[in-house]
């Protein structure tokens, strides 16, 4: 069966300092990956997303990166955090070539709060 | 730019009762409209909705999709408290747009 994980689940950091989240997905190959973030009142907001290694789009301009170094291996970056990069990050897998081909199966979330 | 509203924000109900949640979108090239349930971390998977007025049923869960007047809904007969949950509705086209979700608590 197919699992993912997301490390770490909780993260305080000072603003201005670095960001690395890390996603991994077992059982499955070449997934669609996605990363997601939830904020207060505003539902899931799609950061995100890759269809194969190396292969990245972007969703929303903003000071945050994603790279696909391995097939089952998702990082949401970034070099100085802002205090409004706080929130809820999911990592999340699907398969096939769009999102609505199936459904997408969620990590369990990385709660990140820039002090 | 594509838009999903869900409805009410939020709900509280006694156990037993019979709730529907609302979902309605306007989206470009629709593919499909998916229903998770969120409680504490990752959201969960419901049902997955491509097709006008065929019903998809889980247990006490049920939902139909109206691709006419393009909406949703998901009903829950018979709640319990364990249903006490946010409830987020996304529509697919080349990527999933998210609504704000439905917060719904269920009473003893």
């Amino acid at each position: 069966s197919q699992t993912i994980h997301q490390w770490p689940a909780t993260l305080v950091q000072p603003v201005g300092s670095p960001l690395s989240l890390e996603c991994t997905v077992e059982g499955t190959s070449n997934p669609n990956l996605y990363w997601y973030r939830q904020a207060a009142g505003r539902g899931l907001q799609l950061l995100f997303y890759s269809v194969g290694i190396g292969q990245i789009s972007s969703e929303v301009p903003q000071n945050l990166s994603a790279s696909r170094p391995q097939d089952r291996q998702f990082i949401l970056s970034s070099k100085k955090l802002l205090l409004s990069d706080s929130g809820f990050y999911l990592c999340a897998w699907s398969v096939g070539f769009l999102a609505g081909e199936a459904e997408q199966f969620f990590g369990p979330g990385t709660r990140l709060t820039v002090l | 730019e594509d838009k999903v509203v869900q409805s009410p924000l939020s709900l509280v109900v006694h156990e037993g009762d019979t709730v529907t949640l609302n979902c309605s979108y306007e989206v470009t090239n629709f593919r499909s409209l998916l229903w998770y349930k969120q409680e504490k971390k990752a959201p969960t998977f419901l049902f997955m909705l491509t097709s006008s007025g065929i019903e998809k049923k889980s247990g006490r869960l049920s939902s139909i999709l109206d691709k006419k007047e393009l909406f949703s809904i998901l009903n829950i007969t018979a709640t319990q408290t364990g249903d006490s949950a946010v409830y987020l509705c996304a529509v697919a086209n080349s990527k999933l747009t998210f609504g704000k979700g439905i917060t719904l608590s269920v009473r003893p």
